[in-house]
């Protein structure tokens, strides 16, 4: 069973358009995250959950909207895509966010083209 | 901010043991140090984790000197399969945007 498993894993779309990723973790974790992984590998804290509340909300245009429907769902909500948008989505989850329990496991990834 | 700087990439044949140093200055007391591997068209994956001294586990061993300005990944015996992303992280144990800045990371390339 894949712990983190995101969809879709490839996401191709036109400029303007307002597309959806999904994420789901059967770790019964508390905590969730969103990165965006741009194609110089650089990886960015977009938003982080705990317990279905928003704990972490990095300087994100509004166009990105999360969405935690229970603790083993996080999605992410895109209106009017950009060029800029392009990259690798990646959701992650953690047990908790104590030292001890701020481990990640992450997901493949959502590789998104905005045409 | 805990910045850390790693080496963009670097290159090892198969067998050898690869050490990757990550610098981090101005570590903050509360800091740790953790490193997480990432391989082409997958997540990041932890690797290992530690405050100061040594911390060894079956995949790898981390060394922090005294001061923790710096800390080094070792990898012994690496094989092709060992090629990936090595990302060096530091963060308290509070909860932060701060310890969830993975960078750029270290492109460790392995080769026959």
């Amino acid at each position: 069973d894949t712990a983190v498993s995101q969809t879709p894993k490839y996401l191709v779309t036109q400029m303007g358009n307002d597309k959806s990723i999904k994420c789901e973790q059967n770790l019964g974790h508390d905590t969730m995250y969103w990165y965006k992984q741009d194609s110089k590998k650089f990886l960015k804290i977009m938003f982080s959950y705990n317990n279905k509340e928003l704990i972490i909300n990095e300087t994100v245009p509004n166009r990105f909207s999360p969405k935690s429907p229970d603790k083993a769902h996080l999605n992410l909500h895109i209106n009017s895509l950009e060029l800029g948008d392009s990259a690798v989505y990646f959701c992650a989850s953690s047990q908790g966010t104590t030292l001890a329990k701020n481990i990640q496991y992450f997901g493949a990834g959502t590789r998104l083209s905005v045409l | 901010l805990a910045k850390t700087t790693q080496p963009i990439s670097m290159d090892s044949y198969e067998g050898q043991e690869v050490n990757i140093t990550c610098s981090h200055n101005n570590i903050a007391t509360n800091d740790y140090i953790t490193w997480y591997q990432q391989f082409p068209s997958q997540g990041p994956r932890f690797i290992i984790q530690g405050y100061k001294t040594k911390v060894t586990n079956e995949v790898a061993s981390l060394f922090i000197p005294a001061d923790r300005k710096s800390s080094t990944l070792s990898l012994p015996r690496v094989s092709l399969s060992d090629t990936a992303v090595y990302y060096c992280l530091v963060g308290d144990m509070g909860f932060s945007a701060r310890q969830l800045t993975f960078g750029s990371g270290t492109q460790l390339t392995v080769l026959p």
